[in-house]
């Protein structure tokens, strides 16, 4: 079993549309967890981190966690074509893991 | 500060070459990362530095491979001899605590033919 899993995608959507991407993680002792992108050629560069249940907002990205169900996710709001990108799910207990990433493409 | 930063940007060598990987942490993070990203495998976490002491190289691929931090402002990641297999973007990552966010240098291209 892999210790970070994201859904595959790639996830397209149209402009202004929510986009939702899920990530489901193995240890149970992780205790941060984080949402970086990465542009095509680009090095990964953090969007959100979350250390506690339930939601947290900033601007047009929201994530949420659930500890109880190994599930942390990121909502984009008003999708534009520039959040088109991978993004990729991080989960931290003493080092960074990371998923496979996600493939979003927004269309104008 | 600059960021992290990463040297050479390309590296394009042939097989059975030794390839040496340099990266600068930011000033200040204690903690340093070195990872490995393909399209099949995608971001994996080679191994990881506190305090410029190696913590787990368990995702080390091989004994041709090594790093090592002599000081808090230098890392090294060594491959010798190097494979097609090792061809990848390389990332050096830097942050100031273990739960915290980590910054990342633009990556080194390897290219082993």
């Amino acid at each position: 079993q892999k210790e970070v899993e994201q859904n595959s995608g790639p996830l397209s959507v149209p402009e202004g549309a929510i986009a939702s991407l899920n990530c489901t993680y193995s240890d149970r002792g992780s205790q941060s967890f984080f949402w970086y992108r990465q542009y095509s050629g680009k090095s990964p560069e953090l969007i959100m981190f979350i250390y506690s249940n339930g939601d947290k907002e900033d601007g047009r990205f929201t994530a949420q966690l659930n500890k109880a169900s190994q599930y942390v996710s990121l909502l984009i709001r008003d999708s534009q074509p520039s959040d088109s990108a991978t993004y990729l799910c991080a989960v931290n207990n003493n080092d960074m893991r990371f998923g496979a990433g996600t493939r979003l493409t927004v269309k104008p | 500060d600059a960021g992290v930063i990463q040297s050479p940007r390309h590296e394009v060598t042939e097989m059975g070459q030794e390839v040496t990987l340099r990266c600068k942490p930011i000033s200040g993070h204690d903690y340093l990362f070195w990872y490995r990203q393909t399209m099949m495998r995608g971001l994996e976490l080679l191994i990881y530095f506190n305090n410029n002491v190696p913590i787990d190289d368990s995702g080390m691929p091989e004994d041709r491979f090594s790093a090592k931090m002599p000081n808090a402002s230098f890392s090294t990641l060594k491959i010798q001899p190097s494979e097609p297999r090792d061809s990848a973007v390389y990332f050096c990552a830097s942050s100031q605590g273990a739960d915290e966010k980590l910054f990342f240098g633009s990556g080194t291209q390897l290219s082993v033919l």
